[in-house]
């Protein structure tokens, strides 16, 4: 079946650090990949997505780049705030390989930004 | 705000009962979502309906159920419960069917079975 793996953490890093967070799928037809963001107490965001190969999803300063020959979509910022702490999720959509609409997540990442 | 609601936000109750737990979707949304999230499976996907009929099945155990009404909101129901259901179950919704439509998440309704 899908699946989809990412680091664990916690990960820590300094304010203004490079964040790269890691994240690699398997799927049966072609799916499309989300980056969510859960802050502590509330629901999931919706961070960015790509929905097709070579595809960049961009949104708050975060990317992240569709690479279907390595299958992976791994979630880069420039420079982190203190506010950018939260569990970062990766998840994908198999429903073109007549899966269904549910999205297949990642165990979460912990990004602890200090100050 | 994602514009989904859930009620209610936390819920308390003992083994062997029966509960419900209710999502208004954004509006115009015609497909609701259901997960779960726990400390040991992660986030799961339950079920998603669409436009009142069920659409497709994940990880959902025989003891719950769900429904989506004319109004589109969505009820799930969880029966003769165990200390292992309790978690964090989310519902989301997005206009249309298809995996490359965003999903929104609602805030979740806490469920501690004791």
């Amino acid at each position: 079946g899908d699946s989809v793996t990412q680091m664990e953490g916690p990960v820590t890093l300094s304010e203004e650090a490079f964040l790269t967070i890691n994240c690699t799928y398997t799927a049966t037809g072609y799916p499309s990949l989300f980056w969510y963001v859960q802050y502590p107490g509330e629901g999931l965001q919706l961070l960015l997505k790509a929905t097709k190969a070579d595809d960049k999803g961009s949104n708050k300063g975060f990317e992240a780049t569709y690479r279907k020959e390595t299958t992976s979509f791994h979630l880069e910022k420039g420079s982190v705030q203190v506010s950018d702490s939260a569990v970062y999720f990766c998840a994908l959509s198999d429903s073109s390989g007549g899966g269904a609409d549910g999205l297949t997540f990642g165990k979460g990442t912990h990004l602890i930004i200090q100050p | 705000d994602s514009g989904v609601t859930q009620t209610p936000k936390h819920l308390i109750t003992a083994t062997g009962q029966r509960v419900t737990l209710r999502c208004s979707p954004r509006s115009g949304d015609l497909s609701v979502y259901w997960y779960q999230q726990s400390l040991d499976q992660g986030l799961q996907f339950l079920i998603q309906y669409y436009n009142g009929e069920e659409r497709a099945k994940g990880n959902i155990l025989e003891r719950f159920s769900a429904q989506q009404f004319p109004d589109l909101h969505s009820e799930l129901n969880l029966s003769s419960l165990e200390l292992g259901d309790s978690a964090l179950y989310f519902c989301a919704s997005s206009v249309d069917v298809g995996g490359n439509y965003e999903q929104y998440f609602g805030p979740g309704t806490r469920l501690t079975v004791t």
